[in-house]
């Protein structure tokens, strides 16, 4: 059983629907990230937030919009996506000071 | 930026079989991870190893940090070997960039 949990696993959404991804872990850590990862393409860092604070957003359009409540969760919310975003979304999250991230099952997005 | 490579990008072995993977990258980094990712896309830790060797089980790594470059060893291996290894690399500027390689895709016949 992982230690980071992502919800849901599978979602299918049209482009003029708004949804959320949610990411949740139990490690204990405080640094949570969001990763994309698209057919053939090597996985993309997307957001990272550490102590809560966002520390990197790499050129992501607006239609992604992160969220971190707390040093537990991370949402990830969507709207008026394109096509071309399907992909296979993916939560980490590490401890301030290391970078052995510890990834969720992913979320695998369809976007018609 | 760091570029990270991996070698072979495709490898088709048959059960019982040993293999080596490769990475390798253009600069100095801080931390090197292994990950294998499975067929329903999850990504499982196997080694965070920023420079030397580790062992676990049938797996090995090894990273020699001053050549840029770091090795993956599966022995005997297995069918649910198959999937993508990943490599990951964090760079010298700190932070949390990590960057990964586009992996190697490998396949276990029985």
């Amino acid at each position: 059983e992982t230690g980071v949990t992502q919800t849901p696993r599978h979602l299918v959404m049209g482009m003029t629907n708004k949804k959320s991804l949610k990411c949740e872990q139990h490690l204990g850590h405080n640094a949570m990230y969001w990763y994309k990862q698209s057919a053939k393409k090597p996985l993309e860092l997307m957001f990272v937030y550490s102590l809560e604070e966002r520390v990197e957003n790499n050129s992501v359009p607006s239609r992604f919009s992160p969220e971190c409540p707390n040093s537990s969760h991370l949402f990830l919310h969507l709207h008026t996506l394109q096509p071309e975003d399907s992909a296979l979304y993916l939560c980490a999250s590490s401890q301030t000071g290391s970078t052995e991230a510890f990834f969720g099952q992913g979320t695998r997005l369809t976007v018609v | 930026g760091i570029q990270v490579e991996q070698s072979p990008p495709d490898l088709i072995l048959q059960e019982g079989a040993n293999s080596t993977l490769r990475c390798n990258f253009s600069d100095s980094v801080n931390n090197l991870q292994w990950f294998h990712q499975n067929p329903w896309g999850q990504l499982i830790n196997l080694f965070y190893i920023p420079s030397g060797t580790k062992q676990n089980g049938r797996l090995s790594a090894t990273t020699v940090a001053t050549e840029r470059y770091s090795l993956l060893y599966i022995s005997s291996s297995q069918t649910t070997d198959s999937g993508v290894y990943f490599c990951a690399v964090e760079g010298g500027t700190g932070g949390f960039k990590t960057i990964f390689g586009a992996g190697t895709r490998l396949f276990v016949k029985a």
